[in-house]
């Protein structure tokens, strides 16, 4: 099967930035995805094909992807950014990864 | 308004079975790749099954041979069929929808666009 590892969580102070790895075997020649899920809420999709945002998605959002690894990074956290995030990589099915806590401190 | 409501959860015992109902608003489900996502109490995410706008079908290995995914394009909606219920398929079950463009030779994937609010599955004697 295929796995896609991220840090059980992250802090980080207002303001400054996150970040928050996906690991996969050839994640690079996946598509990557990220999502956002707030507490009660359904995922939503943050980041499509490594690094492009949907639109109403924050510019503060962004991804990169360089051979096993995709990133997210949210620059200049807010306190509405606390969240779990989760990867995807979608190769004609789809895998998730095991999802990160953001605490904003 | 685009939109996914699932319905169909509830309290079943083990082994049992259970439909899993998800109702689309604003786009066609048989033009689209819809999924069923879902979440255990406290847990990550985890993709269940994939019916694709040509008919392919696609399972995790948690669920193959027990769970089946179809659609009802009369009523715009797509189903979950879960038989042979374990503890371990408590969850919130999601729908939610595959934004590709193919062509004949290659899929573009956009991401998960349109995802329902989840409906809860709770298997227990």
């Amino acid at each position: 099967s295929y796995d896609l590892t991220q840090p059980p969580s992250v802090s980080v102070s207002p303001g400054q930035t996150a970040s928050i790895t996906c690991s996969g075997d050839k994640l690079g020649d996946k598509y990557a995805c990220w999502y956002q899920q707030k507490p009660g809420q359904s995922p939503v999709l943050l980041i499509y094909q490594g690094n492009k945002r949907p639109p109403g998605i924050p510019e503060r959002f962004s991804g990169s992807t360089s051979g096993n690894t995709a990133t997210l990074t949210i620059s200049g956290t807010q306190a509405m950014d606390e969240a779990d995030y989760y990867c995807q990589a979608w190769d004609r099915s789809t895998v998730f990864g095991t999802g990160t806590k953001v605490t904003v401190l | 308004e685009v939109q996914l409501v699932e319905s169909g959860g509830g309290l079943v015992q083990p082994g049992g079975s259970l439909r899993l109902s998800c109702a689309a608003s604003g786009f066609t489900v048989s033009s689209n790749y819809m999924n069923w996502v879902r979440q255990a109490p406290g847990k990550g995410l985890e993709w269940v099954s994939l019916l694709y706008s040509g008919g392919s079908t696609y399972y995790a290995d948690s669920v193959k041979g027990r769970f089946t995914i179809s659609r009802d394009n009369s009523k715009n909606t797509l189903y979950l069929q879960m038989n042979s219920l374990r503890a371990e398929d408590t969850a919130l079950y999601y729908c939610a929808k595959d934004f590709i463009v193919a062509t004949n030779s290659h899929y573009y994937y956009y991401g998960m666009d349109v995802w329902g609010q989840g409906t809860t599955v709770t298997v227990s004697s």
